[in-house]
C-alpha cells in the first residue's frame, strides 16, 4: 500500500514556541491530506484538509492561526503549531489518499496515515 | 454532520474467544467504512476496509460487515490471542478525498 511518512515521532518544547510536523506521501502525489488530533482517551478529531497550491479548510474551532497548515507540493503538507501551550500537547497525524489507486467499482481507497507526533508542551 | 459511535467502549476476553465490536454511524452516504488498529502511543493500521457498496471484507481471523440501510458496521476477530489486545477504531468516509469521522474506539484486552 501507499506510504505515508511523518516527522517527527516525538517533539517536546517550551510554551511560546512554535513546532513545525512535516507529512510526506512518498511514493504517491496527495492534492489532498487530513491532519487529526487525538487527545489522551480520545478518538481522533479531524483539525483540517490540507490542499495542495490553496489554503487548509480547518474544521470548526481549530484556530487557523495557531494550527498553520502549508501545502507546498504534491507530497508535502507541514502543520506549524505556532505560540505553543500546554494545552496543545497532543498526538497529532495526518492522513492522504492516493489518488491513482480505485477499485473496480471506482470506490474510495483507503486514507494511509503517517506515524503520528507525539507533541508534549512544557 | 456524521456521528460515529462505537460499542462497547472496552472488553475484556479471555484467550480464544470470539470478538465483536460495533460500529454505528448516522448517516448512510458514506463512500466506505474502515477498521483501524491503535496500540497505545502508537499510530494507525488499517486493518479493513468496506466499499459502500459491498457486505462485507474479509482477512485472516478479521472478518468486517457493513449495513447502510442501518447505519452498522461490525467486526469480529476469531480465536483472539493476547497480541489482539488494542484500541479499534472505526472510520466512516464521508468525502471522496478520504475525510474520516472516527468512532471513540473499543479497548481490548486479551488475557493468557
Amino acid at each position: 500500500g501507499a506510504v505515508v511518512s511523518q516527522h517527527p515521532s516525538w517533539v517536546i518544547c517550551k510554551s511560546g514556541t512554535s513546532v513545525k510536523i512535516e507529512c510526506r506521501s512518498l511514493d504517491f502525489q496527495a492534492t489532498t491530506m487530513f491532519w487529526y488530533r487525538q487527545f489522551p482517551k480520545q478518538s481522533l478529531m479531524l483539525m483540517a484538509t490540507s490542499n495542495e497550491g490553496s489554503k487548509a479548510t480547518y474544521e470548526q474551532g481549530v484556530e487557523k492561526d495557531k494550527f498553520l497548515i502549508n501545502h507546498a507540493s504534491l507530497t508535502l503538507s507541514t502543520l506549524t503549531v505556532t505560540s505553543a501551550h500546554p494545552e496543545d500537547s497532543s498526538f497529532y497525524i495526518c492522513s492522504a489518499r492516493d489518488p491513482q489507486l480505485s477499485y473496480r467499482d471506482l470506490g474510495v481507497t483507503e486514507a494511509f496515515f503517517g506515524q503520528g507526533t507525539r507533541l508534549t508542551v512544557v | 454532520k456524521q456521528e460515529v459511535t462505537q460499542i462497547p467502549a472496552a472488553l475484556s476476553v479471555p484467550e480464544g474467544e470470539n470478538l465483536v465490536l460495533n460500529c454505528s454511524f448516522t448517516d448512510s452516504a458514506i463512500y466506505n467504512l474502515q477498521w483501524f488498529r491503535q496500540d497505545p502511543g502508537k499510530g494507525l493500521t488499517s486493518l479493513l476496509l468496506i466499499q459502500s457498496s459491498q457486505r462485507e471484507q474479509t482477512s485472516g481471523r478479521l472478518n468486517a460487515s457493513l449495513d447502510k440501510s442501518s447505519g452498522r458496521s461490525t467486526l469480529y476477530i476469531a480465536a483472539s490471542q493476547p497480541g489482539d489486545s488494542a484500541t479499534y477504531l472505526c472510520a466512516a468516509s464521508t468525502d471522496s478525498w478520504g475525510k474520516l469521522q472516527f468512532g471513540a474506539g473499543t479497548q481490548v484486552v486479551v488475557t493468557p
